[in-house]
């Protein structure tokens, strides 16, 4: 099976630009989270989404948003980026189950505010 | 809302060594706890994961306790390999599929 896709994996954007990012989930999986890691905040989670609903929200501003399509691929956007906004942005595939199950991570895409 | 705290924040240990990285939760209802290896680069990946129904988990050389009384649980790598070398974080699931994350070891495996 292939794994977590995250696209595009390097991005530079300047303050106050928008960004969108994309996550494929594993085959089969329902799942998607997104987290965001950086130095000094470490992994925190932002949001998941559950046949194409936001079952879950972490505690970060309504910059952050994110949506989920019926072939359960996921996107994300930050609007009118800030420099701390530059990091990790990561998505966890998963089966769904309201039963927490194992979340397994994509390669990441690298977002520098400039 | 749920709190993990990890320790060490960085160990090293000679080849064939054993490495223990402890983490303590605080919110009662969790009741998952993964642990993931992130090496440089890349995005974590799940080595090993516990439920709150069960008090010992082990695959080859890892490991993974815990305690639900004193919400500790922990990893255990024995005979460490120079490929073991990587940042690990432990997680706590308060439900859902939302992860709370500790801050992470960094584990040095020499030669």
């Amino acid at each position: 099976k292939a794994g977590v896709t995250q696209t595009p994996r390097y991005l530079i954007k300047t303050r106050g630009q928008q960004v969108t990012l994309s996550c494929s989930p594993i085959s089969g999986h329902r799942s998607v989270s997104w987290y965001q890691q950086t130095p000094g905040q470490g992994l925190q989670f932002l949001f998941e989404y559950f046949s194409e609903t936001q079952r879950n929200k972490g505690n970060f501003p309504g910059r952050f948003s994110g949506r989920q399509f019926s072939n359960s691929r996921s996107e994300m956007n930050v609007s009118t980026l800030e420099l701390g906004d530059s990091a990790l942005y990561l998505c966890a595939s998963s089966l769904g189950h309201r039963v927490v199950g194992e979340q397994y991570f994509g390669p990441g895409t690298r977002l520098t505010v400039t | 809302g749920e709190n993990v705290e990890q320790h060490p924040s960085t160990l090293s240990v000679q080849e064939g060594d054993s490495a223990v990285i402890k983490c303590t939760y605080s919110d009662s209802a969790s009741n998952y706890f993964p642990w993931y290896k992130q090496e440089l680069g890349k995005g974590p990946q799940l080595i090993i994961d516990i439920r709150s129904n069960v008090g010992e988990k082990k695959d080859q050389r890892i490991a993974v306790t815990l305690n639900k009384t004193a919400k500790h649980f922990s990893l255990h790598i024995t005979e460490t390999q120079p490929e073991d070398s990587a940042v690990y974080f432990c997680a706590a699931s308060p439900g859902f599929q939302k992860l709370v994350f500790g801050t992470g070891t960094r584990l040095l495996v020499s030669p």
